[in-house]
């Protein structure tokens, strides 16, 4: 079974601080996504990678970095937290360069900024 | 700017009615997905949906595609209380690099009463 591991469920910050959340995969899938979640709006995608060190920007980039040092591990960065970007997170993966093949989520990241 | 809709965003229903999820694209692409997300859950893949006229169907529920009209139905037939949950399509976009990325539906938030 694919397994999306995301560092924490819950996770309070505050307005300013540098915000990490972590996800890995184990299943070896080149393709990783990062997806806020909010009420009414679906999910939007933030940033995805195909490769390491490789990165792309979603629909809402804005406020956000990431970075791929391993095939495994996808991080998303708030440099800069803002009560805005309070939301669920989560994070996906799906194997193969150019595949299309449904995406494997992890249990999501609750992130609530004060 | 490729956009997905669902309706209804709400759907409050009876056990052992039947209903009809939709879910409308605007641009072509010949391939959709289905998901569910139980409350305070991942995302899980239901169904892939490969070409125009494509159904599938697991127990109560049963996808079909139409590329054509641009739509995808996702039918519930005699609902019971398991099937509450959020139900998502999502669409998947040609790469500009390394692979495809999906954009989502808003979602339709499935209630069985008993």
């Amino acid at each position: 079974d694919v397994k999306v591991t995301q560092s924490s469920r819950y996770l309070v910050k505050r307005t300013g601080e540098k915000v990490f959340l972590e996800c890995v995969q184990d299943m070896d899938h080149e393709n990783m996504f990062w997806y806020r979640q909010d009420p009414g709006l679906g999910l939007r995608l933030i940033y995805f990678s195909y490769d390491v060190k490789m990165k792309e920007k979603g629909d809402i980039p804005e406020g956000y970095s990431v970075s791929r040092e391993k095939k495994e591990r996808f991080s998303l960065i708030l440099e800069s937290a803002s009560t805005n970007q309070t939301s669920m997170y989560l994070c996906a993966s799906s194997p193969g360069q150019g595949s299309r093949q449904p995406q494997h989520f992890g249990d999501g990241t609750r992130l609530s900024i004060l | 700017e490729l956009k997905v809709e669902q309706n209804p965003l709400f759907l409050s229903m009876q056990e052992g009615k039947n209903y009809t999820i939709y879910c409308n694209y605007s641009t072509t692409s010949d391939r959709l997905y289905w998901y569910r997300q139980d409350p305070g859950k991942s995302l899980e893949s239901l169904f892939v949906l490969l070409s125009n006229g494509a159904v599938k169907q697991e127990g109560r529920l049963m996808a079909s595609l139409d590329t054509k009209a641009r739509l995808s139905t996702l039918h519930i037939t005699a609902a019971v209380h398991d099937l509450s949950a959020t139900y998502f399509c999502a669409v998947d976009l040609p790469p500009t690099s390394g692979t495809y990325k999906y954009i989502f539906g808003t979602g339709t938030r499935l209630k069985v009463l008993a």
